[in-house]
């Protein structure tokens, strides 16, 4: 699985826009972007996923580069229940079999 | 419909002795994944089971092993505790048909070592 690279931490005010950016330029063709989330004490949860199409669902949108190097979540309108470790994770999408390989995420806080 | 089931949510045990974890995947899923977290990092993976067949497996040693059941639900062993398997352990589950990182994680459980 290609490596990821996001920043450690990031601030959001409650209601704006948080964008959170990740960096796998040795992504390869027939792996996806997978995006987790984990609150402090609880299991990670799944986000969202894509493949080159930018995605959108009730949580939130996932925006990739045309060159699939990078890739940016964006929470649209941040509420202080979204602070947490956020977890960028490339990978084949295999549907018998596929690990997720937790780097050390980025811990958003979102401020009042 | 219910999340991801584990048991137990707390446990404290002894250098030496046996662990048995217990995780129920969501309804319709047949596939149980497992990880460790220890404090400060991100989830590590131990072992993956698909239609109760060993389909990967992380880096960890032979104490542990895992296994899954006919109704899918899974179950974690370690033995001969060390201190340095104080963790989280967690539990996903996937359904058939839908990417196997589409995961959706059980609330864990907390081993302590003494």
């Amino acid at each position: 699985d290609a490596k990821t690279t996001q920043p450690p931490s990031m601030d959001c005010a409650e209601g704006r826009a948080a964008n959170l950016p990740c960096n796998h330029s040795t992504i390869s063709g027939n792996e996806y972007v997978y995006w987790y989330r984990q609150i402090h004490s609880q299991g990670p949860q799944y986000i969202i996923h894509g493949l080159k199409n930018n995605e959108t669902n009730e949580m939130a949108s996932l925006i990739i580069t045309e060159d699939r190097k990078s890739s940016t979540l964006i929470l649209p309108h941040a509420t202080l229940r979204d602070t947490a470790v956020y977890y960028c994770i490339v990978g084949a999408g295999g549907t018998s079999y596929g690990k997720l390989t937790f780097g050390q995420g980025t811990i958003l806080t979102v401020h009042p | 419909d219910a999340g991801v089931t584990q048991s137990p949510t707390h446990l404290i045990k002894t250098r030496g002795q046996h662990v048995t974890l217990r995780c129920s995947p969501i309804s319709g899923h047949k596939s149980v994944s497992w990880y460790q977290q220890v404090l400060g990092q991100g989830p590590q993976f131990i072992f993956q089971y698909y239609e109760k067949e060993e389909r990967g497996r992380g880096n960890f040693p032979d104490r542990f092993s895992a296994r899954q059941f006919p109704n899918y639900s899974s179950e974690l062993n370690v033995n001969a505790l060390l201190l340095g398997d104080s963790a989280l352990y967690l539990c996903a589950s996937s359904r058939p048909g839908q990417g196997a990182r589409e995961q959706y994680f059980g609330p864990g459980t907390r081993l302590t070592v003494t």
